[in-house]
Order: structure tokens, then C-alpha cells, then sequence
């Protein structure tokens, strides 16, 4: 029984480039989170999905971020025109329900030349 | 908002020694949970406690939820090289589905 994937697990961008980050949840999971975490910090919340609808994107800057969960395929977390201020490890967590257990991901190491 | 706080930041422990970590808050959580992550790796989920006053055992780990759902603390009984990394403690914020992090502990346990 697969866990929660992400790719890809390294990322490099040059400064103005978009980031395109991927995760897929665990099976039967329709609930996806997308957490950051600076190097050593906990981690920050972005955004909450559902399939196809966006249900709180509080923690997500207002500009350059994105967040999809189509019908079909991975979640997507887009970063467009990275700073080096992006470089961070981007983590996805699903969960059955809304009330249930968060799993997590191996994460997304984004660095920023 | 809801802050969680965990002391100690760094704990570098001989193996065989007994350890507690702590998570405390001035809100109250309806939850909270305990993972550890590794270098290089996302968080894993150790423990959810949901009662004022739980204790639940996990092998050589204790955990504690405070009477008063404000704290939780983690013990470890005569830790090994196996328990280093970083441990972190989460509880949903009120009204939500977000999680709310502390900073962790990051334990190192020396052979």
C-alpha cells in the first residue's frame, strides 16, 4: 500500500523560473495539504484541497503560488518566478477524511541558484 | 493563533539514557500529535492523543496529553541510536484542517 509520493524529490530553479511540484496521495485519500518548512523550523501550512476545490489557502502568499487538485492526477503545487527566499522543502500530507490523520511525504527540496 | 512550543531545541543524549521533551501552549488543542522526521525525509506520525490526561506507550516511548489539553509531553525510556531525529509535535488549528507545528526537538542519541 503506497504512501504519499512527491516529485520530484530534488529541484533546482535558477531565480524568475517556475517550480512545479507534484503529489500524489495516499490510495483512497481525497484530502491533500501542502506544508513548507525552512531549515530548522517546523513546518508552515500553505493550503488545503479537496478534489477540484481549494478549501483553505490561508498560509499560501498571495503572489507567484498555486495550488491545484484535478479530478485526475497528482496534486500541484506551482511556484512561478522563484525567489531564492522559495528555497525550501515542500511538503504534501493526505488523509482519508477531513477529520482524520495526516500522512506525510517524503517532501520536495527546492533550491534556488 | 495557536502556538505550540517544544523545549528543549537540541538534546545530545548517551545511549541508554531516559529523555522527556515537552509541547506546550497557551490554547487548547483538540488533539495533538507527534511525529519524527529524519534527515532528509518527511515527518512521520508516531502518535495521535485526543483525552485531557492520556497516556499512550509506544515500545520505549510515553505520551502524555495534559488534564487540560495544553501540553503533551514525549519520554523516552533508555533511548538508542535508532531514536535520533527530529521530533515534532502538531495539533489542528481551531476551526481547521491545518496543522500547527512547533520547531521540534532534534535529539541525538551517541552509541
Amino acid at each position: 500500500n503506497a504512501g504519499v509520493m512527491q516529485n520530484p524529490r530534488h529541484l533546482v530553479r535558477r531565480r524568475g523560473q517556475e517550480a512545479r511540484l507534484r503529489c500524489s496521495p495516499m490510495k483512497g485519500h481525497s484530502h491533500v495539504y501542502w506544508y513548507r518548512q525552512l531549515p530548522e523550523e517546523g513546518l508552515k501550512f500553505m493550503v488545503y484541497l479537496q478534489k477540484e476545490n481549494i478549501i483553505d489557502e490561508s498560509g499560501m502568499p498571495k503572489e507567484r503560488f498555486s495550488a491545484e487538485f484535478p479530478k485526475e492526477g497528482p496534486s500541484i503545487l506551482r511556484i512561478q518566478q522563484v525567489v531564492r527566499g522559495d528555497s525550501a522543502a515542500y511538503f504534501c500530507a493526505s488523509s482519508l477524511g477531513a477529520d482524520n490523520e495526516q500522512f506525510f511525504g517524503p517532501g520536495t527540496r527546492l533550491t534556488v541558484l | 493563533t495557536q502556538l505550540l512550543e517544544q523545549s528543549p531545541q537540541f538534546l545530545s543524549i548517551q545511549e541508554g539514557e531516559n529523555l522527556t521533551v515537552y509541547c506546550n501552549s497557551s490554547s487548547v488543542f483538540s488533539s495533538l500529535q507527534w511525529y519524527r522526521q529524519e534527515p532528509g525525509e518527511g515527518p512521520v506520525l508516531l502518535v495521535t492523543v485526543v483525552t485531557g490526561g492520556e497516556v499512550k506507550k509506544l515500545k520505549r516511548l510515553t505520551f502524555q496529553f495534559g488534564d487540560a489539553r495544553k501540553d503533551s509531553s514525549l519520554h523516552i525510556t533508555a533511548a538508542q541510536p535508532g531514536d535520533t531525529g527530529l521530533y515534532l509535535c502538531a495539533g489542528p488549528s481551531t476551526g481547521r484542517r491545518a496543522l500547527t507545528f512547533g520547531s521540534g526537538t532534534r535529539l541525538q542519541v551517541q552509541p
